[in-house]
């Protein structure tokens, strides 16, 4: 079973840009065939799907994003770190959520979550 | 914009049987969706149930079964435990690439 950890700013400024690092254990980013997503859920309200990215091997393809955020998204990999990040520019107040990696194609495998609160 | 519908709230009796369902605005919704299925339990992150319409993983309960019924989605609990009390989501994949969540539906125990 894969292991994810998010790690990164818990409060970021309005116009700024969110940057947050999964770290992975228990599994290579490259060695294998994996999705590694990431997946926001604002206070009291649903999931929503913000992208992922596909690796085999060393190689990452090119990522897919929701169209509503695909303008400020940037889903990359850090092989030599056994990583993955989000970043998420131009933030505004509605940004403000738990924000969770994972891994897998369902995904299956998540990570703990962290809050980022957008905020002056 | 892309929306996946589910009903918001719904419940059952302890022992009883519930279908959930997940719909798409984009039409009737097939295997090439790859339904997935995920419960959610207050403060903890959500965890897959169900994957690619009706696949089960080791840790789900055979109690929960995954379909298509009707143009949807279906996610049926048979002998409902008062610890299925949780949100579940379901999650379509669009072109294979592209996911959405539908918005949730809260399934009380009672």
């Amino acid at each position: 079973q894969v292991q994810l950890q998010e790690s990164g700013p818990g409060l970021v400024k309005p116009s700024q840009t969110l940057s947050l690092i999964c770290t992975v254990s228990g599994a290579s980013i490259s060695s294998g065939s994996y999705y590694w997503s990431w997946i926001r859920q604002p206070a009291g309200k649903g999931l929503e799907w913000i992208g992922r990215i596909y690796t085999s091997g060393r190689t990452s393809y090119n990522p897919s994003y929701n169209p509503s955020l695909e303008s400020r998204v940037t889903i990359s990999v850090d092989t030599s770190k056994n990583q993955f990040s989000l970043k998420l520019s131009s933030v505004t107040a509605a940004d403000t959520a738990v924000y969770y990696c994972a891994s897998g194609g369902s995904p299956e495998d998540w990570g703990q979550g962290t809050l980022v609160t957008v905020s002056s | 914009q892309t929306v996946v519908t589910q009903e918001p709230s719904l419940t059952v009796s302890p022992g009883g049987t519930v279908t959930l369902t997940c719909a798409s605005s984009t039409g009737v919704v097939t295997s090439d969706y790859y339904p997935n299925w995920f419960q959610q339990k207050p403060g903890q992150a959500p965890r897959v149930l169900i994957y690619s319409t009706n696949n089960k993983y080791s840790w789900t309960p055979a109690r929960f079964s995954g379909s298509l019924l009707g143009g949807k989605a279906a996610l049926t609990l048979s002998g409902v435990q008062p610890e299925d009390e949780a949100e579940y989501y379901c999650l379509l994949y669009y072109g294979g690439a592209r996911g959405v969540f539908g918005g949730g539906t809260k399934l009380t125990v009672l």
